[in-house]
């Protein structure tokens, strides 16, 4: 299956920075999602982003098909967005996933 | 809409022992799949379903048998429990091609298992 890699693997804030994720794969997807799971384990679909660009308030995603990377940006980062960020990829859009192993964000007040 | 409901929320099991983890959703969804997350690590693919009747294999299926009987319930049963079986478990589900964000997945809770 795909290889899915994202970096960092850790990564801590002061509240109101702000910070890019990434996300390469190996492979051409048909879909490409990001997600956070919270502390408490539950996972949320943040963007649906095969290629181009999307924003939803201080978040944006881009992905760059052709070059096999997707970056997730926050902005005015806040102790709510603390939790893993996943990748996800799928390759023939049946929504059958790989997952990277995530970027751990925390948020400082 | 529940959305997406598992039960048990926690199991320790004995190895050995078997059990059914249940999974429901209630938003006429037809892709249903399971999950399982080891400690600081992704989700790994474990079976899917594209309607009722229908399943297939995903990354990880050793173990593991589902079926898909209704639109609505997607049970993971395990045999023979084994300590790498433990893992939190992820039930998720996808809209129908013709809903506006067919796409997005919808994950439940998570069941959290313990194989001693």
């Amino acid at each position: 299956g795909i290889q899915v890699e994202q970096s960092p693997p850790d990564l801590i804030l002061q509240e109101g920075a702000n910070s890019t994720l990434r996300c390469n794969f190996s492979d051409s997807v048909n879909n490409l999602q990001w997600f956070h799971q919270n502390p408490w384990g539950q996972l949320i679909n943040l963007f649906y982003i095969p290629s181009g660009t999307k924003q939803n308030g201080r978040l944006s995603a881009t992905t760059v098909a052709t070059e096999r990377y997707s970056l997730l940006y926050i902005s005015s980062s806040q102790t709510t967005d603390s939790g893993v960020y996943f990748c996800a990829v799928d390759e023939y859009n049946f929504n059958k996933f790989y997952f990277g192993s995530g970027t751990k964000l925390n948020v400082k007040p | 809409n529940a959305g997406v409901t598992q039960t048990p929320k926690f199991r320790i099991l004995k190895i050995g022992q078997s059990m059914t983890l249940q999974c429901t959703q209630d938003m006429n969804h037809n892709y249903m799949y399971w999950y399982r997350q080891d400690p600081g690590m992704g989700l790994k693919l474990i079976y899917y379903s594209v309607g009722a009747g229908i399943t297939d294999k995903g990354e990880v299926p050793n173990g593991y048998n589902v079926s898909r009987s209704t639109t609505e319930d997607f049970p993971l049963r395990l045999e023979l429990a084994a300590p790498s079986q433990t893992s939190v478990y992820f039930c998720a589900s996808t809209p129908p091609p013709q809903r506006a964000d067919p796409e997005t997945q919808y994950f439940g809770p998570g069941t959290r298992l313990l194989v001693l």
